[in-house]
């Protein structure tokens, strides 16, 4: 059973366009939801993260929004470049006794291609 | 600074062989893991460690080892390959609890068992 549903599996758009990957959990007990980048032939690397305390967060043209009574997150890129071209994957993960319970809950990551 | 360093970066198997992942970090990082991509699949979890000599099971173990006698290494074993095991496989390290805090990712291993 996939705890964290990752959608669209693909998505391609035009340089300038704004993607958009959502996200949906189960798990209300899940309080810390990182995306992550992975270009081709890489590992993923963590890019921006948020807290169910907060409803946005913003790092540059990555922004997170998050919507904790439908249990959904999602992922805009401003201004995509073909350089954001990567697989884009959401996680989420909750506290447990001593932080050993803290593992993450992985999406099944979205293909984004942006055409020049 | 290296970050997370795995050998080797590719590999070829016979069905029934053995082999060992290497996965080497020199961030002081308690929390080591070993995932596998497949396509569509996502990250499946394979074992992580909270610390030196300590060693627990994942999403996915069954076929896979795993020994973190070193802080800084973290080795994952394939005692009998089968096809099945052909994946990318991903090690990562993150400092104290792994949930919250980033997982550093390595450039993964890509494994092929004929």
């Amino acid at each position: 059973q996939q705890q964290v549903k990752q959608s669209p599996q693909s998505l391609i758009v035009q340089k300038g366009g704004i993607p958009i990957i959502n996200c949906a959990y189960e798990n209300t007990a899940f309080d810390y939801f990182p995306w992550y980048q992975q270009f081709p032939g890489k590992g993923p690397a963590l890019l921006i993260a948020i807290r169910p305390d907060v409803s946005e967060k913003k790092e540059g043209r990555f922004t997170i929004s998050f919507n904790k009574s439908a249990k959904q997150f999602s992922l805009h890129i401003m201004d995509s470049q073909p350089g954001d071209s990567a697989t884009y994957f959401c996680a989420a993960s909750r506290g447990g006794s001593a932080g050993n319970n803290r593992k993450l809950i992985w999406g099944l990551g979205t293909s984004l291609a942006v055409n020049p | 600074n290296a970050g997370v360093t795995q050998t080797p970066k590719f590999r070829v198997l016979k069905t029934g062989q053995s082999m060992t992942l290497l996965c080497a970090q020199d961030m002081n990082h308690e929390y080591m893991y070993w995932y596998r991509q497949d396509p569509g699949m996502g990250l499946r979890l394979i074992h992580y460690s909270v610390g030196e000599g300590t060693t627990a099971k994942g999403e996915v173990p069954d076929g896979y080892n795993v020994s973190r006698l070193k802080k800084q290494n973290f080795l994952l074993g394939l005692e009998s390959a089968a096809p099945s095991q052909t994946s990318v496989y991903f090690c990562a390290s993150s400092y104290l609890t792994g949930g919250d805090q980033p997982q550093h990712f390595g450039d993964g291993t890509r494994l092929s068992i004929l």
